[in-house]
């Protein structure tokens, strides 16, 4: 059963807009979430983190915000450019656990 | 030089074969990785060991073995090739520590064709 999900394959978005992507998990034990993006024919790489003690984190212009009663967590990309363009798969974890995956969106930005 | 490098890049088998895939890191971190993905799937964890006497079975195991020769090698068998472990294999590796942090870092993958 997938623990974490990702509810849009894909995104299109304008250059200079906001991008938002969604994730949901359902294990309550969750304590630390990634987003990973990856770019054809290269493995993921790591883009920004949450613990659950906190609801935002910020790095530049990538922001991850943490809902833990609704056990969703979403990536804000502002302003949005077209190297953006890639899969993101966001993660969870039991902290000092394994990790478990979405099953990626795949962000388009349009110039 | 890449931290975390993965052989072969590409390969194409036969059902019934035998594949290694090998992976080695130069983080020094203690705990490695293998996935795989599929499209739709998103990334499913095949086995994990976090230090070189720790193995872990993930969540789709079943037609894979692995070995932890060194702290900075994994590898990951298919003892007899199947046409649905067709896929891209990744390799990852993370240092843990006690403020909770582990950041996952990956290799560039090994794209299986399994004929």
């Amino acid at each position: 059963d997938q623990q974490v999900k990702q509810n849009s394959p894909s995104l299109s978005v304008q250059e200079g807009r906001i991008s938002i992507l969604n994730c949901d998990y359902t294990n309550s034990m969750f304590d630390y979430f990634l987003w990973y993006k990856k770019y054809p024919a290269e493995g993921p790489t790591f883009l920004i983190s949450i613990s659950s003690i906190k609801d935002k984190n910020e790095d530049g212009r990538f922001t991850v915000f943490l809902n833990k009663s609704a056990k969703h967590l979403s990536l804000h990309i502002v302003p949005s450019q077209p190297g953006d363009s890639a899969v993101y798969f966001c993660a969870a974890s039991r902290t000092g656990n394994q990790f478990y995956f979405g099953t990626g969106t795949s962000l388009t930005v349009i110039p | 030089d890449a931290d975390v490098t993965q052989t072969p890049r590409n390969r194409i088998t036969k059902t019934g074969k035998r594949i290694m895939l090998e992976c080695s890191q130069t983080k020094g971190h203690d705990r490695m990785y293998w996935y795989r993905q599929d499209p739709g799937l998103g990334l499913r964890l095949i086995y994990y060991s976090f230090d070189v006497k720790d193995i872990n079975k993930g969540e789709i195991s079943d037609g894979y073995s692995v070995s932890r020769q060194a702290q900075a090698k994994f590898s990951l068998s298919l003892e007899s090739a199947i046409p649905n472990q067709t896929a891209l294999y990744f390799c990852a590796t993370s240092d843990f520590d006690r403020g909770g942090i582990d950041t996952q870092y990956f290799g560039p993958g090994t794209r299986l064709t399994v004929l």
